[in-house]
């Protein structure tokens, strides 16, 4: 079965620049997360988007923005890059099976800003 | 607030032995989902087990069950018959009730399995 895809795997920038990540969830997933996870920490929620509208925001700074198209794939767009900014930054994307419900990560993307 | 308490930094367990990794949690909700992830070292965050708030039982996925105590707000993951490919990291996570909630993770277990 298809996963949460995330693109591109590994991303290096300098400061100041702009980046952009992509990520396609499961097919018919209703829900797309964005969480960043700094070295040896746990992931921080940034982003959410339930059915192409953005439902939910956690500590995503202001230069960082992020949307999903009507694909149903999101991109997080990064711009003014810091040293702070580099992390693993995963996608994921929920499904509902009756009662229960699972999220699906991404392999993520590791950017690393020099 | 919502919040997550994973309080073992490392563990070691025996292979083919059983492992608990502790979760507690803190909400005024009474509706949530809970979670639990491995990361192994390679980075990806892989889904284990879900267990609903108003479940009636414990969550069992393969060798992985989940310990949940309500009254207790502790979710603990049991692994049974460790293998050497469980070695990774852990991270309990809770979801509030509404579609769109953030999930909140806890800061994790890293766990060694010994041959």
């Amino acid at each position: 079965a298809a996963g949460v895809i995330q693109s591109p795997r590994h991303l290096i920038k300098e400061k100041r620049e702009t980046a952009t990540l992509k990520c396609y969830p499961i097919p018919r997933h209703d829900t797309v997360y964005w969480y960043q996870q700094g070295p040896g920490q746990d992931p921080q929620f940034l982003i959410s988007f339930y059915e192409k509208m953005q439902s939910d925001k956690g500590s995503i700074p202001d230069r960082f923005s992020a949307q999903q198209f009507s694909d149903y794939h999101s991109e997080l767009n990064m711009s003014s890059l810091e040293l702070g900014d580099s992390a693993l930054y995963f996608c994921a994307s929920r499904v509902l099976q009756g009662v229960s419900e699972k999220l699906f990560f991404g392999s993520g993307t590791q950017l690393s800003v020099l | 607030a919502q919040k997550i308490t994973q309080t073992q930094p490392g563990m070691f367990v025996q292979e083919k032995e059983a492992v608990t990794l502790d979760c507690t949690y803190d909400t005024s909700d009474p509706s949530y989902g809970l979670f639990w992830y491995k990361q192994p070292s390679s980075g990806e965050m892989i889904f284990l087990i879900y267990q609903g708030s108003y479940d009636q039982q414990n969550a069992t996925e393969g060798r992985y069950s989940l310990n949940f105590q309500k009254a207790r707000k502790s979710a603990n993951l049991v692994i049974s018959a460790s293998q050497l490919g469980d070695s990774a990291m852990y991270f309990c996570a809770m979801r509030p009730p509404g579609t769109g909630n953030q999930f909140y993770f806890g800061t994790g277990t890293s766990l060694t399995v010994i041959p």
